[in-house]
């Protein structure tokens, strides 16, 4: 199994443009999700997907970020505008069932820094 | 709100030493699991090992092994025999019924060969 796939691996930007974070998890997980990581913050769950459904998406920043998973195989991340406090890396992962039953799986994450 | 507590920024250990690295939480449930992940240089975030609340026996995975105290909401990670490839973020994690997974902080430990 490949694993986590996360696309780009690096993007640079400039303030006020628009960046998709893209994601494939692992083939046969239901659940799907997307952090942030800074060293200010830490490790923060943005929102996360069940059967391609978003169930919790109460870590999104703003209105500027949107999450979407049109099937089971793939999600974005789009943040419009984009500003440099987005700058971190957006890690993805899945999991094969929820309910505490099973260990997410990450991506090996893209570092985002906006000018 | 469950919260996890990583009491310790970073942690020197010698090569072939073993090192324990702590983690406290707190939560109202029963029933969660418990993670320590490892993030090296690359970014990379790898599971080191997980513990089922609801089992008393500590779980094991080669040289890694936790020492979970329920009652206490202790959790906490022993590495044996360290090797400079254990030269890491290790961060532990709390999962409750409502799927989400709580990081700490993180514990940067440095190998000294």
């Amino acid at each position: 199994d490949a694993g986590v796939i996360q696309s780009p691996r690096h993007e640079v930007t400039e303030m006020g443009q628009e960046v998709t974070l893209r994601c494939k998890p692992i083939s046969g997980h239901d659940y799907l999700f997307w952090y942030r990581q800074t060293m200010m913050r830490g490790l923060e769950l943005l929102i996360y997907f069940n059967n391609n459904v978003p169930i919790d998406d109460s870590g999104m920043p703003e209105d500027r970020f949107s999450a979407k998973m049109p099937n089971a195989s793939f999600s974005t991340l789009k943040i419009q505008p984009s500003e440099p406090r987005d700058s971190a890396v957006y890690f993805c992962a899945s999991s094969l069932a929820g309910l505490t039953t099973d260990t997410q799986y990450f991506g090996p994450g893209t570092r985002l820094t906006v000018l | 709100a469950q919260t996890v507590t990583q009491s310790q920024p970073e942690m020197s250990v010698q090569e072939a030493e073993t090192v324990t690295l702590s983690c406290t939480y707190d939560t109202s449930e029963s029933d969660y699991y418990l993670f320590w992940y490892k993030q090296p240089p690359s970014r990379q975030m790898i599971l080191v090992i997980r513990q089922e609340a609801y089992k008393q026996q500590n779980a094991t995975e080669n040289r890694f092994s936790v020492n979970f105290q329920k009652a206490a909401k202790s959790f906490s990670l022993k590495i044996s025999d360290s090797q400079l490839g254990d030269a890491a973020m290790y961060f532990c994690a709390y999962r409750g019924r409502d799927d989400k997974i709580i990081f700490g902080k993180g514990t940067r430990l440095h190998i000294l060969p």
